[in-house]
């Protein structure tokens, strides 16, 4: 069974500080994809980041970067330099290649509450 | 209008009301679905349609209806809820394929 576990429910920062967003998942299918999404207290899920599980290449973007590694099964979320607007909800999730039943649905980690204080 | 849009942004409604939510994506994606986010629970789908045919429907209770008539438009039609049901629903559309999903900003439901 397909599972994503966010072991951290919620991080306190001060601005500037860096911080790592924890994301562990459980799947025996070869082919999969994770994602990372944002969501702000408006409620919309922004998508930030899709891998797939043939990818393993670190991933920067600005001050995001994203570490997948499938020795563990994990797939972290580095914000750097944090900032007030960075506050929000923060989901990791799988998901299997379409084909033989699958659907593409998203599985959610419980998300992880990210509060920067200025 | 761009990306994916909601309607109603906000729902109150008394458990023997029948109301109806809408989806509507302007991305020409081929694949839509409703999750459902509770204070209780994390992020779980509900059904997922591609290419306008249901294929998959994640043991909800049949007082949540889908439709889905176009690639362009989701509906989920609600009757007799319980105050459970309580919850902000969720509508995406992606690309088959393992491609990202992007969602609309959700109807915030308030069952009485």
């Amino acid at each position: 069974a397909q599972k994503v576990t966010q072991a951290q429910t919620e991080i306190s920062v001060v601005e500037k500080e860096d911080v790592t967003l924890d994301c562990v998942y459980e799947t025996r299918d070869t082919t999969y994809y994770l994602f990372w999404y944002k969501q702000p207290p408006s409620g919309e899920l922004v998508f930030l980041i899709r891998r797939n599980s043939f990818d393993e290449q670190n991933e920067i973007s600005g001050r995001y970067s994203w570490n997948f590694q499938k020795s563990t099964s994990s797939f972290n979320f580095t914000i750097t330099a944090s900032q007030v607007v960075d506050s929000a909800v923060y989901f990791c999730a799988l998901s299997e290649a379409w084909g033989s039943g699958n659907t593409g649905k998203l599985i959610f980690g419980q998300g992880t509450t990210l509060q920067v204080k200025p | 209008e761009t990306g994916v849009t909601q309607t109603p942004r906000h729902l109150v409604m008394g458990m023997t009301n029948k109301k109806s939510l809408k989806c509507e994506q302007h991305l020409g994606h081929n694949a839509m679905y409703w999750y459902k986010q509770s204070a209780k629970k994390p992020l779980e789908l509900m059904f997922v349609y591609s290419l306008e045919e249901r294929v998959e429907n994640n043991s909800v209770p049949s007082r949540f209806s889908p439709e889905c008539p176009n690639s362009s438009h989701l509906f989920l039609h609600l009757h007799t809820l319980q105050p459970e049901d309580s919850a902000l629903y969720l509508c995406a559309s992606s690309q088959r394929g393992g491609n990202e999903q992007f969602f609309g900003p959700g109807t915030r439901l308030t069952v009485l």
